[in-house]
């Protein structure tokens, strides 16, 4: 079945620094979702981009199927940034069954 | 916006005792997924369902089921609740007008 891995597993910045979160998958995935979630929280979409670039205010996410790989760029981080963000896709013989990564812990500091 | 409501928010069960967890969604939407987190494993499988009256294994299915009475309720019971089994679980519904997952805020169980 399909394997997600992401990576770092875990990132500290210094507010104003930017950050890369990179999202490898091993078989072709129609549907790729990066997830947000605040520490104990509810997760809250970001992108639903099974292919190309999206951004949306600091945030940038990048598909590139074929290599199946997908990365989320945040620039001039802030505080309120810190959490922990989930790459999440279909598995590969069930296009409804979504599977999630192990997720990327982010602490920004002030 | 969509909405996906779980109850109880937490729950303290005892051992070997029968566990109920409740979803209910207003998105007319027909997935619906029960997933459970713990540190370090991210969110996990359990059971699924695109229909009512039906439902599918996940990845983690053992110790679990699933039950889909209507498109709009999705519950996860535990028969034997097992201290392995604490963790905080959450629901989602999927929406496929824009291929995006809607999640619950999460139930927090302790199984002492």
């Amino acid at each position: 079945g399909q394997q997600v891995q992401q990576s770092p597993a875990s990132l500290v910045l210094q507010e104003g620094e930017n950050a890369e979160l990179q999202c490898n998958f091993s078989s072709t995935a129609t549907r790729l979702q990066w997830f947000y979630q605040h520490p104990g929280g509810r997760l809250v979409s970001l992108f639903y981009n099974p292919s190309g670039t999206k951004h949306t205010g600091r945030l940038t996410s990048t598909t590139v199927t074929n290599e199946r790989r997908s990365s989320l760029h945040i620039s001039s981080s802030q505080t309120t940034d810190s959490g922990t963000y989930f790459c999440a896709i279909d598995d590969d013989t069930n296009a409804y069954k979504v599977i999630f990564g192990k997720g990327t812990h982010l602490h920004v500091l002030p | 916006e969509a909405a996906v409501t779980q109850s109880p928010r937490s729950k303290v069960a005892v051992t070997g005792g029968k566990v109920t967890l409740s979803c209910h969604q207003t998105n007319n939407h027909d997935y619906m997924y029960w997933y459970r987190q713990d540190t370090g494993h991210g969110l996990r499988l359990i059971h699924y369902s695109y229909v009512a009256d039906s439902t599918e294994k996940g990845d983690i299915p053992d110790g679990y089921k699933a039950s889909r009475p209507s498109q709009e309720n999705f519950s996860l019971i535990l028969e034997l609740a097992s201290l392995s089994q604490t963790a905080v679980y959450f629901c989602a519904s999927l929406g496929e007008e824009r291929n995006t997952l809607y999640f619950g805020a999460g139930t927090r169980l302790s199984v002492l």
